[in-house]
Protein backbone atom coordinates (compact mmCIF):
# COMPACT_ATOMS: atom_id res chain seq x y z
CA UNK A 1 0.00 0.00 0.00
CA UNK A 2 1.10 3.32 -0.72
CA UNK A 3 2.23 5.77 2.33
CA UNK A 4 1.90 9.36 2.94
CA UNK A 5 3.60 11.25 5.09
CA UNK A 6 3.25 14.76 6.45
CA UNK A 7 6.12 15.45 9.08
CA UNK A 8 4.40 18.17 10.70
CA UNK A 9 2.36 17.55 13.05
CA UNK A 10 1.74 21.32 13.76
CA UNK A 11 2.35 24.26 11.76
CA UNK A 12 1.22 28.09 12.90
CA UNK A 13 1.51 31.14 11.10
CA UNK A 14 0.71 34.89 11.61
CA UNK A 15 -2.91 36.07 9.50
CA UNK A 16 -1.35 37.93 6.26
CA UNK A 17 1.82 35.66 5.76
CA UNK A 18 2.55 32.47 3.73
CA UNK A 19 2.99 29.29 5.09
CA UNK A 20 4.02 25.74 3.48
CA UNK A 21 2.89 22.29 4.64
CA UNK A 22 4.92 19.20 3.82
CA UNK A 23 3.82 16.01 1.99
CA UNK A 24 5.93 13.22 0.79
CA UNK A 25 4.63 9.64 -0.04
CA UNK A 26 5.51 6.50 -1.54
CA UNK A 27 4.96 5.17 -4.57
CA UNK A 28 6.02 2.82 -7.62
CA UNK A 29 3.37 4.08 -9.97
CA UNK A 30 3.86 6.06 -12.61
CA UNK A 31 0.18 8.34 -12.45
CA UNK A 32 -1.47 8.75 -9.75
CA UNK A 33 -3.43 11.70 -8.43
CA UNK A 34 -2.47 13.95 -5.20
CA UNK A 35 -4.88 15.85 -3.06
CA UNK A 36 -5.16 18.44 -0.05
CA UNK A 37 -8.28 18.15 2.25
CA UNK A 38 -8.95 20.59 5.16
CA UNK A 39 -10.76 19.53 8.23
CA UNK A 40 -11.56 22.45 10.48
CA UNK A 41 -13.19 21.92 13.51
CA UNK A 42 -16.73 21.42 12.33
CA UNK A 43 -14.86 18.08 11.01
CA UNK A 44 -16.55 18.10 7.75
CA UNK A 45 -13.57 17.95 5.34
CA UNK A 46 -13.43 19.79 1.86
CA UNK A 47 -11.03 19.47 -0.88
CA UNK A 48 -8.80 22.38 -1.24
CA UNK A 49 -6.72 21.33 -4.03
CA UNK A 50 -5.56 18.41 -6.45
CA UNK A 51 -2.96 17.65 -8.84
CA UNK A 52 -2.49 15.01 -11.23
CA UNK A 53 0.98 13.21 -11.30
CA UNK A 54 1.54 13.76 -14.98
CA UNK A 55 0.74 17.08 -15.82
CA UNK A 56 3.80 18.68 -14.28
CA UNK A 57 2.56 22.33 -13.76
CA UNK A 58 1.51 23.03 -10.21
CA UNK A 59 -1.97 23.52 -9.61
CA UNK A 60 -3.16 26.85 -8.06
CA UNK A 61 -6.40 27.46 -6.63
CA UNK A 62 -6.68 30.95 -5.30
CA UNK A 63 -4.75 31.74 -2.37
CA UNK A 64 -4.06 27.98 -2.60
CA UNK A 65 -0.43 26.75 -4.18
CA UNK A 66 1.39 23.61 -4.91
CA UNK A 67 5.00 22.96 -5.19
CA UNK A 68 4.75 19.57 -6.53
CA UNK A 69 7.97 17.44 -6.93
CA UNK A 70 7.28 14.46 -8.71
CA UNK A 71 11.37 13.16 -8.15
CA UNK A 72 11.30 13.48 -4.74
CA UNK A 73 7.84 12.17 -4.17
CA UNK A 74 6.78 15.25 -2.24
CA UNK A 75 3.74 17.31 -2.64
CA UNK A 76 3.89 20.68 -1.04
CA UNK A 77 0.99 23.01 0.49
CA UNK A 78 1.35 26.91 0.14
CA UNK A 79 -1.17 28.96 1.49
CA UNK A 80 -0.54 32.75 0.97
CA UNK A 81 -2.12 35.86 3.40
CA UNK A 82 -3.49 33.24 5.64
CA UNK A 83 -6.63 33.95 6.78
CA UNK A 84 -7.77 32.93 10.19
CA UNK A 85 -10.67 30.77 8.44
CA UNK A 86 -7.48 28.49 7.52
CA UNK A 87 -7.29 27.22 10.59
CA UNK A 88 -7.78 23.27 10.33
CA UNK A 89 -6.19 20.31 10.34
CA UNK A 90 -5.20 19.83 6.65
CA UNK A 91 -4.73 15.59 5.10
CA UNK A 92 -2.72 14.98 1.79
CA UNK A 93 -3.76 12.02 0.06
CA UNK A 94 -3.26 9.98 -2.34
CA UNK A 95 -4.74 8.15 -4.85
CA UNK A 96 -3.87 5.47 -7.89
CA UNK A 97 -4.81 5.96 -11.27
CA UNK A 98 -4.58 2.36 -11.84
CA UNK A 99 -4.88 0.07 -8.92
CA UNK A 100 -8.19 0.50 -6.62
CA UNK A 101 -10.51 2.83 -5.69
CA UNK A 102 -8.80 3.84 -2.47
CA UNK A 103 -7.17 7.32 -1.11
CA UNK A 104 -4.26 7.00 1.11
CA UNK A 105 -3.86 9.91 3.49
CA UNK A 106 -1.40 11.23 5.60
CA UNK A 107 -1.60 12.23 9.51
CA UNK A 108 -2.04 15.48 9.17
CA UNK A 109 -1.14 18.67 9.89
CA UNK A 110 -2.50 21.39 12.48
CA UNK A 111 -2.69 24.92 11.47
CA UNK A 112 -3.18 27.94 13.51
CA UNK A 113 -3.60 30.81 12.38
CA UNK A 114 -2.40 33.90 14.64
CA UNK A 115 -4.55 37.17 14.75
CA UNK B 1 -28.88 20.63 2.95
CA UNK B 2 -27.50 18.48 -0.32
CA UNK B 3 -24.32 17.69 1.08
CA UNK B 4 -23.71 14.29 2.99
CA UNK B 5 -24.87 13.39 6.14
CA UNK B 6 -24.08 11.32 8.59
CA UNK B 7 -26.55 9.98 11.74
CA UNK B 8 -26.25 9.93 14.59
CA UNK B 9 -23.35 12.49 15.10
CA UNK B 10 -22.47 10.81 18.39
CA UNK B 11 -23.05 7.44 19.63
CA UNK B 12 -21.49 5.89 22.71
CA UNK B 13 -22.26 2.14 23.47
CA UNK B 14 -21.23 -0.24 25.72
CA UNK B 15 -18.90 -2.75 25.00
CA UNK B 16 -20.16 -6.09 22.88
CA UNK B 17 -23.18 -4.28 21.91
CA UNK B 18 -24.22 -4.00 17.99
CA UNK B 19 -24.11 0.01 16.57
CA UNK B 20 -25.35 0.98 13.26
CA UNK B 21 -24.53 4.26 11.45
CA UNK B 22 -25.89 5.37 8.56
CA UNK B 23 -24.60 7.76 5.57
CA UNK B 24 -26.84 9.79 3.23
CA UNK B 25 -24.65 11.05 0.01
CA UNK B 26 -25.58 13.60 -2.04
CA UNK B 27 -28.19 12.42 -4.40
CA UNK B 28 -26.41 11.81 -7.64
CA UNK B 29 -23.46 10.46 -6.55
CA UNK B 30 -22.81 7.09 -7.62
CA UNK B 31 -19.87 6.40 -5.27
CA UNK B 32 -19.79 5.87 -1.31
CA UNK B 33 -16.93 5.26 0.85
CA UNK B 34 -16.52 4.76 4.62
CA UNK B 35 -13.53 5.50 6.73
CA UNK B 36 -12.55 5.46 10.17
CA UNK B 37 -10.44 8.23 11.76
CA UNK B 38 -8.75 7.98 15.32
CA UNK B 39 -7.14 10.94 17.34
CA UNK B 40 -4.07 12.16 15.06
CA UNK B 41 -4.87 9.92 12.55
CA UNK B 42 -5.39 10.62 8.78
CA UNK B 43 -8.60 8.75 7.65
CA UNK B 44 -8.18 5.01 6.97
CA UNK B 45 -10.24 3.03 4.56
CA UNK B 46 -12.80 0.83 4.84
CA UNK B 47 -15.05 0.27 2.17
CA UNK B 48 -16.34 1.41 -0.87
CA UNK B 49 -19.69 0.89 -2.92
CA UNK B 50 -20.13 2.10 -6.72
CA UNK B 51 -24.04 1.94 -6.88
CA UNK B 52 -25.13 -1.00 -4.48
CA UNK B 53 -21.97 -2.93 -5.07
CA UNK B 54 -19.40 -3.74 -2.47
CA UNK B 55 -16.23 -3.52 -4.58
CA UNK B 56 -13.75 -3.18 -2.38
CA UNK B 57 -13.13 -3.74 1.56
CA UNK B 58 -10.19 -3.10 3.20
CA UNK B 59 -8.27 -5.99 4.91
CA UNK B 60 -8.35 -4.59 7.93
CA UNK B 61 -11.79 -4.69 8.28
CA UNK B 62 -12.95 -7.63 10.87
CA UNK B 63 -15.69 -9.76 10.16
CA UNK B 64 -17.60 -7.52 12.85
CA UNK B 65 -17.91 -4.38 10.14
CA UNK B 66 -21.06 -5.28 7.66
CA UNK B 67 -22.15 -2.11 5.38
CA UNK B 68 -24.65 -2.30 2.71
CA UNK B 69 -26.23 0.21 0.42
CA UNK B 70 -29.49 -1.06 -1.01
CA UNK B 71 -30.49 0.34 -4.33
CA UNK B 72 -27.59 2.48 -4.92
CA UNK B 73 -28.76 5.11 -2.17
CA UNK B 74 -28.34 5.43 1.39
CA UNK B 75 -25.67 3.34 3.12
CA UNK B 76 -25.28 1.73 6.87
CA UNK B 77 -22.18 0.62 8.12
CA UNK B 78 -22.97 -1.94 11.33
CA UNK B 79 -20.14 -3.02 13.82
CA UNK B 80 -21.23 -5.69 15.94
CA UNK B 81 -20.06 -6.70 19.42
CA UNK B 82 -18.40 -3.52 19.67
CA UNK B 83 -14.97 -3.41 21.44
CA UNK B 84 -13.02 -0.67 23.16
CA UNK B 85 -10.67 -0.74 19.78
CA UNK B 86 -13.27 0.23 17.89
CA UNK B 87 -13.90 3.94 18.97
CA UNK B 88 -13.14 6.34 16.40
CA UNK B 89 -14.79 8.52 13.74
CA UNK B 90 -16.27 6.91 10.95
CA UNK B 91 -16.29 9.26 7.97
CA UNK B 92 -18.64 8.69 5.31
CA UNK B 93 -17.77 10.45 1.75
CA UNK B 94 -19.66 10.09 -1.37
CA UNK B 95 -18.52 11.10 -5.31
CA UNK B 96 -19.64 10.87 -8.93
CA UNK B 97 -17.04 8.16 -10.56
CA UNK B 98 -15.05 10.20 -13.30
CA UNK B 99 -11.29 8.94 -14.47
CA UNK B 100 -9.17 9.84 -11.68
CA UNK B 101 -10.67 13.50 -11.23
CA UNK B 102 -12.55 11.99 -8.54
CA UNK B 103 -13.76 14.58 -5.84
CA UNK B 104 -15.27 13.33 -2.15
CA UNK B 105 -17.62 15.39 -0.05
CA UNK B 106 -17.26 14.20 3.48
CA UNK B 107 -20.21 14.12 6.20
CA UNK B 108 -19.36 15.44 9.64
CA UNK B 109 -18.96 12.29 10.96
CA UNK B 110 -20.21 9.37 13.27
CA UNK B 111 -17.99 9.44 16.76
CA UNK B 112 -18.52 6.18 18.17
CA UNK B 113 -17.13 5.41 21.94
CA UNK B 114 -17.04 2.16 22.96
CA UNK B 115 -17.28 1.98 27.15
Amino acid sequence: AQTVTQSQPEMSVQEAETVTLSCTYDTSESDYYLFWYKQPPSRQMILVIRQEAYKQQNATENRFSVNFQKAAKSFSLKISDSQLGDAAMYFCAYRSAFTGNQFYFGTGTSLTVIP
Amino acid sequence: DTGVSQDPRHKITKRGQNVTFRCDPISEHNRLYWYRQTLGQGPEFLTYFQNEAQLEKSRLLSDRFSAERPKGSFSTLEIQRTEQGDSAMYLCASSLSSTGWEKLFFGSGTQLSVL
